[in-house]
């Protein structure tokens, strides 16, 4: 069975518009989960990691007012991308890990289209 | 230079071929070595770790050369349902966090057609 489960699983909204996105840790509870954005025909890009009751750690380049993490619990993590715009499009992909050095187990993803 | 490098092909192959993937990696720091499977608009799955002593899975071969910072996936008799692409990815240890940062390469393509 799944172990992550992410929703929406597709998602279309105007430009301007803040869409949330939430990941559940299934049947075990995760203190670190992280979020990762694929754009077509390109690599799972490392966005940031969410830490559970702490602040989120964000890579190089991606912008944490633009892409808010909230890890309130140790089964949900969520990532609001706010104000919304084309080149945000991308399918937005989270991932926790169980305790095997480098097995992460995914989320079914979220495409998001802006219009 | 990338993180992690691989041949995006897309190989076609047939059935029953053997088609091998390489991989590189630029940071000799890098820990641990995966390659996971992606199919056409879905989450990446772990297809097997790679050990430096090489290690088998049914099918499926991985290698490592620490040395020369590479890695390679062996597929041996295709089936159709192989068609997906094939991720590298690399992790580097980042101070006292378990997971460390996980890399990906682009992905290598393949279709296995009958």
């Amino acid at each position: 069975g799944a172990v992550v489960s992410q929703h929406p699983s597709r998602v279309i909204c105007k430009s301007g518009t803040s869409v949330k996105i939430e990941c559940r840790s299934l049947d075990f509870q995760a203190t670190t989960m992280f979020w990762y954005r694929q754009f077509p025909k390109q690599s799972l890009m490392l966005m940031a990691t969410s830490n559970e009751g702490s602040k989120a750690t964000y890579e190089q380049g991606v912008e944490k007012d633009k892409f808010l993490i909230n890890h309130a619990s140790l089964t949900l993590s969520t990532l609001t991308v706010t104000s919304a715009h084309p080149e945000d499009s991308s399918f937005y992909i989270c991932s926790v890990g169980t305790g095997g050095i480098g097995e992460l187990f995914f989320g079914e993803g979220s495409r998001l289209t802006v219009l | 230079r990338k993180e992690v490098e691989q041949d995006p092909g897309p190989f076609n192959v047939p059935e029953g071929a053997t088609v091998a993937f390489n991989c590189t990696y630029s940071n000799s720091a890098s820990q641990s070595f995966f390659w996971y499977r992606q199919d056409c608009r879905k989450e990446p799955k772990l297809l097997m770790s790679v050990y430096s002593s090489g290690n088998e899975d049914g099918r499926f071969t991985a290698q490592l050369n620490r040395a020369s910072q590479y890695i390679s996936l062996l597929i041996r008799d295709s089936k159709l349902s192989d068609s997906a692409t094939y991720l590298c990815v690399v992790n580097i240890r980042d101070g006292g966090t378990s997971y460390g940062k996980l890399t990906f390469g682009q992905g290598t393509i393949l279709t296995v057609h009958p």
